[in-house]
């Protein structure tokens, strides 16, 4: 399954909103997954399922989408969410990730 | 807590072979029962490698490095092993194991570099 993901890159500022994008290349339901990943640093786990926010990450996450489209919106951007997102589908094997979201905030 | 703590990094002749360890503790190993690896070429995505059960030791590899690569486990150290044999300049990446379940990989080993170079 390819994982469409979109923007490949963002460059926004502290409070503003922003939607990054993800399209399957077949239905795979809601066995999606949304990660953060810092320089140096393993993946975090933001949202399971496409849409359950993990414990521990803010509500300005927010993920939903079924079947093929899937987004996340993180609103009132703060300077710590900076780093590179990714998706990632678990319907079928192999699990396969989207190319990746590098956010900046100026 | 649940905790995955990876072997150092790594530096291998292209052609020879690598093993990472990803010592598993803060769960019942045998419950939580699916250890995955994951590697990431620098600047790149991740990609799926396969897994492992850890309660029966059964793996399952993706297609890409099904005739390379060797996952197995040590229940009595609760240590999972993966070994990348064949290894060229391409394999170099940072290798990361991770808990599967669900939901599927909320904690992750701090990774482990391998720089493949003759």
């Amino acid at each position: 399954i390819q994982m469409t993901q979109s923007p490949a890159s963002l460059s926004t500022s502290s409070g503003d909103r922003v939607t990054i994008t993800c399209q399957a290349s077949q239905d795979i339901r809601t066995n999606l997954n949304w990660f953060q990943q810092k320089k140096g640093r393993a993946p975090k786990l933001l949202i399971s399922d496409a849409s359950t926010l993990q414990s521990g990450v803010p509500s300005r996450f927010d993920g939903g989408g079924s079947g093929t489209h899937f987004s996340l919106v993180i609103s009132d951007l703060h300077p710590d969410d900076f780093g590179t997102y990714f998706c990632v589908q678990y319907e079928n094997l192999p699990y396969t990730f989207g190319q990746g979201t590098a956010l900046e905030i100026k | 807590q649940v905790q995955l703590v990876q072997s150092g990094a790594e530096v291998a002749r292209p052609g020879a072979s690598v093993q990472i360890s990803c010592r598993a503790s803060g769960y019942t190993f045998t419950k939580k029962n699916a250890i995955h690896w994951l590697r990431q070429v620098p600047g790149q995505s991740l990609e799926w490698m396969g897994w492992i059960n850890t309660g029966n030791g059964n793996p399952k590899y993706s297609q890409t490095f099904r005739d390379r690569v060797n996952i197995t486990r040590d229940t009595s150290t609760t240590t999972i092993y993966m070994e990348l044999r064949d290894l060229t300049s391409d394999d170099t990446a940072v290798y990361y194991c991770a808990i599967g379940g669900s939901p599927l990989w909320q904690h992750w080993g701090q990774g482990a570099l391998v720089t493949v170079s003759s």
